[in-house]
């Protein structure tokens, strides 16, 4: 079964600082990867996403994330904080359906808190 | 389009006391997923329509809570009774169909049981 470890509960950057942020996933195949930010109070609202091709894909509010089959990994990536940015951010792994299931899956990791430091 | 909507946005109840949520997903999206986000923790699925047949409950506590999609639209989530742990902030999504596409979120109904 697919999972999503995000070993960094608290991050907290000066504003100008860059940001990079750790997601791990374990699945047999390929999957689709996500990463979702939510402001207090809010929903979660997609950041960026990765299907195929290019492993460096880009975002909204100058994210960006690299696809590592080799480590499991598929962390985001910001060169300067603003401290608007400063939110929740997880990071989620879809399975197509498949032999073991009959729908599409979205597993979500546990989530990273962002502060930033004026 | 217009985005999900949920009502209520917050609510108070008490122990062992029963409370309704509602969801209207965006136009035209087969897929509808409730999740419950437990202060501190990533969004847990609770079910997943697609249209209005259930494709996966295995997270969901049968014994107190349901859900329900009428016509493959709207859907409500109900918790009776409910307990202290169920605390937490309830969001419903939506997608069209595929796990290729983006699931959209609604902003949640924050529920607190005293």
């Amino acid at each position: 079964a697919q999972s999503v470890t995000q070993p960094d509960i608290h991050i907290t950057v000066s504003e100008g600082a860059s940001l990079e942020l750790r997601c791990n996933y374990s699945y047999g195949a390929t999957p689709y990867l996500f990463w979702y930010v939510q402001s207090p109070g809010q929903g979660l609202q997609l950041l960026l996403k990765y299907f195929s091709g290019d492993t460096l894909v880009q975002g909204i509010k100058g994210f960006e994330a690299e696809f590592k089959r080799s480590q499991s990994s598929f962390n985001l990536r910001k060169p300067s904080v603003h401290w608007s940015d400063a939110a929740e951010y997880f990071c989620a792994v879809g399975a197509p359906k498949s032999q073991e299931t009959s729908y599409d899956k979205v597993i979500f990791g546990p989530g990273t808190s962002l502060s930033v430091i004026p | 389009e217009a985005g999900v909507a949920q009502s209520p946005r917050y609510k108070i109840i008490e122990k062992r006391q029963s409370v309704a949520f509602w969801c209207n997903p965006i136009s035209g999206h087969a897929t509808l997923y409730w999740y419950q986000q437990i202060l501190g923790q990533g969004p847990k699925l609770l079910i997943q329509f697609q249209n209005n047949g259930v494709v996966d409950d295995s997270q969901l506590p049968k014994d107190r809570f349901s859900a329900e999609r009428l016509k493959g639209v709207d859907s409500t989530l109900k918790i009776q009774p409910a307990k202290l742990e169920d605390s937490a902030v309830y969001l419903c999504a939506s997608s069209r169909m595929g796990v290729n596409t983006e699931a959209f979120f609604g902003q949640g109904t924050r529920l607190t049981v005293v």
